[in-house]
C-alpha cells in the first residue's frame, strides 16, 4: 500500500536553533501534503496544507515565518521549525493523499523536544 | 462550531466484547467522507474504516464496522471481539467536498482513549 516516510522520528534541539522535518511519499505522487501538530493526549491540529510548486496555505494562528514549508517536488515536503523554543516541543505528523476519497496516508511522526 | 465531536471519556471494554465509539459531525456539504483512525502509544496513525456520504450501506472492515446514521449526523465505530492490541486512541475525522476532487483537509475530533481489559 501507499507509504509516507517521515524523518527524523525524533529530534532534540537547543532553543534558538532550526529543525527540518521531511515527509516523502514513497510510491505515489502527492500534489498535496498536510502538516499536523499534536500535543499529548490531544487531537491532531492542522497547521498547513503544502501544495507542490506553490506556497503553502497556513491555518489561522500558525506563524508562517516560524513554520516554513517547502513542497518542491511531488514526493517531498519539508517543515522547518525556525528559532525553536520549548513551547514548540510537540509531535509533528505529515500526511499525503492520492485520490480525493481515499484515506490520508500518514508518516510516523516526529517528536520534537526543544531544550 | 466543531465539525467533529467525540465526547466520550476514556472507554473501557473487556477483552472479546464489542465496544462502540461515538462520533457526530457537522457539515452543510452533501459530499463528504468520514474516517476512523487508530493511534497507539507509538504515535502512528492507522486508518481503520471509511464511509462516504453517498454510500448506501454501512462500511465494514474485518472487526470494524461503522454505524452511519446520516439524518442524525453520526458515524459511530463498532469494534467487535475486542483484543488487547486495540488499546489506543481513536479519532473520527471528516473530509468535505470529496466529489469535487479537491484535496480538502481532514478535520479530526478530539479522540477517545480505549482500554481493553484482559
Amino acid at each position: 500500500g501507499a507509504v509516507v516516510s517521515q524523518h527524523p522520528s525524533w529530534v532534540i534541539c537547543k532553543s534558538g536553533t532550526s529543525v527540518k522535518i521531511e515527509c516523502r511519499s514513497l510510491d505515489f505522487q502527492a500534489t498535496t501534503m498536510f502538516w499536523y501538530r499534536q500535543f499529548p493526549k490531544q487531537s491532531l491540529m492542522l497547521m498547513a496544507t503544502s501544495n507542490e510548486g506553490s506556497k503553502a496555505t497556513y491555518e489561522q494562528g500558525v506563524e508562517k515565518d516560524k513554520f516554513l514549508i517547502n513542497h518542491a517536488s511531488l514526493t517531498l515536503s519539508t517543515l522547518t521549525v525556525t528559532s525553536a523554543h520549548p513551547e514548540d516541543s510537540s509531535f509533528y505528523i505529515c500526511s499525503a493523499n492520492g485520490q480525493y476519497n481515499s484515506p490520508l496516508h500518514f508518516g510516523n511522526g516526529t517528536r520534537l523536544t526543544v531544550t | 462550531a466543531q465539525k467533529i465531536t467525540q465526547t466520550q471519556p476514556g472507554m473501557f471494554v473487556q477483552e472479546k466484547e464489542a465496544v462502540t465509539l461515538d462520533c457526530t459531525y457537522d457539515t452543510s456539504d452533501p459530499s463528504y467522507g468520514l474516517f476512523w483512525y487508530k493511534q497507539p502509544s507509538s504515535g502512528e496513525m492507522i486508518f481503520l474504516i471509511y464511509q462516504g456520504s453517498y454510500d448506501q450501506q454501512n462500511a465494514t472492515e474485518g472487526r470494524y464496522s461503522l454505524n452511519f446514521q446520516k439524518a442524525r449526523k453520526s458515524a459511530n465505530l463498532v469494534i467487535s471481539a475486542s483484543q488487547l492490541g486495540d488499546s489506543a486512541m481513536y479519532f473520527c475525522a471528516m473530509r468535505e467536498h470529496i466529489r469535487t476532487g479537491a484535496n480538502s483537509k481532514l478535520t479530526f475530533g478530539k479522540g477517545i482513549t480505549l482500554s481493553v481489559r484482559p
